[in-house]
């Protein structure tokens, strides 16, 4: 079964650093992308960014929202076949779920499918 | 505000069928295919429809989708109570090289 688990939930102070992170298994993790997906409370679904873990050094890899260029990091390690999304300065409007997704392109369409449990993280003082 | 367009919120009774719209532009929709997440309450997203009408296995074909232009639809036929969800339209978009959502609809079962 294809299947992406993602760390737990986490409540940060303003100004901390954190790192979640989200793990494949099921299939040969190296060879799909995997995405980024912030959901605000209460809110929509927002697209943060893209890693192919395969050559996630690649100038083009990973790929940033503009929204969150600069904001956030993605990062991925073959080898433990997981993917990484980090902060080194959270905000209170950083306080939101975050959930990975592997991304599959054949053809002319493309897909997050399967979508991890998602991670809450609290930003509070 | 989302880059897609979808209406807030839709209802229906069970048996009935629904349609969720979603509207874009022509460097998402009207390029590119379209995908459907279905979001029930406190659980992550489920792909729903991928390839504007095209359901990953397990989804029920009571669930469709199509796409016309640059707009798309969600059409769920016998509705039924465990429908009750968000419904989220996705699409790649050409001039941002990344993913746009809709705002999301919710589902009401009356």
């Amino acid at each position: 079964e294809v299947q992406l688990v993602q760390s737990g939930a986490e409540v940060k102070k303003p100004g901390e650093s954190l790192k979640i992170s989200c793990q494949g298994s099921g299939y040969s993790f190296s060879n799909y992308w995997i995405g980024w997906v912030r959901q605000l409370p209460g809110k929509g679904l927002e697209w943060m960014g893209l890693i192919y873990p395969g050559d996630s050094d690649s100038r083009y890899n990973p790929s940033y929202s503009p929204s969150f260029q600069g904001q956030v990091t993605i990062s991925a390690d073959k080898s433990i076949s997981t993917a990484y999304l980090q902060w080194s300065s959270l905000k209170a409007s950083d306080t939101a779920m975050y959930y990975c997704a592997r991304h599959e392109r054949e053809g002319d369409w493309r897909r997050f499918d399967p979508w991890g449990q998602g991670t809450l993280v609290t930003v509070s003082s | 505000q989302s880059v897609l367009t979808q209406p807030p919120s839709a209802s229906g009774t069970p048996g009935q069928s629904v349609s969720i719209s979603c509207s874009g532009s022509s460097s998402n929709i009207g390029s590119n295919t379209v995908n459907w997440c279905q979001q029930l309450p406190g659980t992550a997203p489920k792909l729903l429809i991928y390839g504007n009408n095209q359901r990953p296995s397990g989804v029920p074909d009571r669930f469709s989708g199509s796409k016309s232009g640059t707009s798309a639809s969600l059409a769920i036929s016998g509705l039924q109570s465990e429908d009750e969800a968000d419904y989220y339209c996705a699409a790649w978009d050409d001039s941002l090289n990344g993913w746009v959502f809709g705002g999301g609809t919710k589902l009401t079962v009356l």
